[in-house]
């Protein structure tokens, strides 16, 4: 079965500390995303890579890191330095090299600071 | 800077009935548009991809149309069900900005009543 996996679905973080939420494709997909998403609004776009170690900032990069060692891997880090970072973050790719350029999500991990 | 916006943000209809979602962008110079559906607590679903060179897409009951020009998008659901409840997004990638980088509406959720 090909698509997205996040883990874990639910992550509790104490005040202070860095989490690391887990992101990865078999769909031998390209670019991959990283989106966070709050109670009534839309996506907002974290940090994007199109390619292996490369990476650009989105929109709300600040409190966020990310790294792109592998094609099929996409972790992001919420550091201590985002201030509120209870929220629901969704993973996505593309493959950006191919005319169709459907993105695909995966299901979601619900981050809740304690 | 691209800004999407989807009007309304709730809707209800009772079951059967034909409906139309609307997506609307400020930013003319896309590369293409996609529709998604959100389940609670869920990622997102593709539903449907339009391409900037083509008009509609249909798939089953769902049929979505583009209009570069007004900077506008419809997705037309026939003779709803119940099961159609959900949040539906559209996302707009921009044809000459960062070339991943694609903006979302906040979504209309839609009820259907039986």
């Amino acid at each position: 079965d090909g698509g997205i996996t996040q883990s874990p679905k639910y992550l509790f973080r104490k005040e202070g500390q860095n989490v690391t939420l887990s992101c990865e494709q078999n769909l031998n997909h390209d670019a991959m995303y990283w989106y966070r998403q709050d109670p009534g609004q839309g996506l907002r776009l974290i940090y994007y890579s199109q390619i292996v170690n490369d990476f650009q900032k989105g929109d709300i990069a600040e409190g966020y890191s990310v790294s792109r060692e592998k094609k099929e891997s996409f972790p992001l880090t919420v550091t201590s330095a985002q201030k509120n970072p209870t929220a629901f973050y969704l993973c996505a790719s593309i493959k950006d090299k191919s005319s169709y350029n459907e993105q695909f999500f995966g299901p979601g991990t619900r981050l809740t600071v304690l | 800077k691209q800004e999407v916006t989807q009007i309304p943000a709730a809707l209800s209809v009772p079951e059967g009935e034909n409906l139309v979602l609307n997506c609307s962008f400020t930013d003319s110079a896309i590369y293409n548009l996609q529709w998604f559906r959100q389940d609670p607590g869920k990622g997102l679903t593709s539903l449907l991809l339009i391409q900037s060179s083509q008009r509609e897409q249909t798939s089953g009951r769902l049929n979505a149309s583009l209009d570069k020009s007004s900077g506008r998008s419809t997705l037309y659901i026939a003779a709803s069900q119940p099961g159609d409840s959900a949040t539906y997004l559209c996302a707009v990638r921009g044809e000459y900005s960062s070339a991943s980088k694609i903006i979302f509406g906040s979504g209309t959720r839609l009820s259907i009543r039986p």
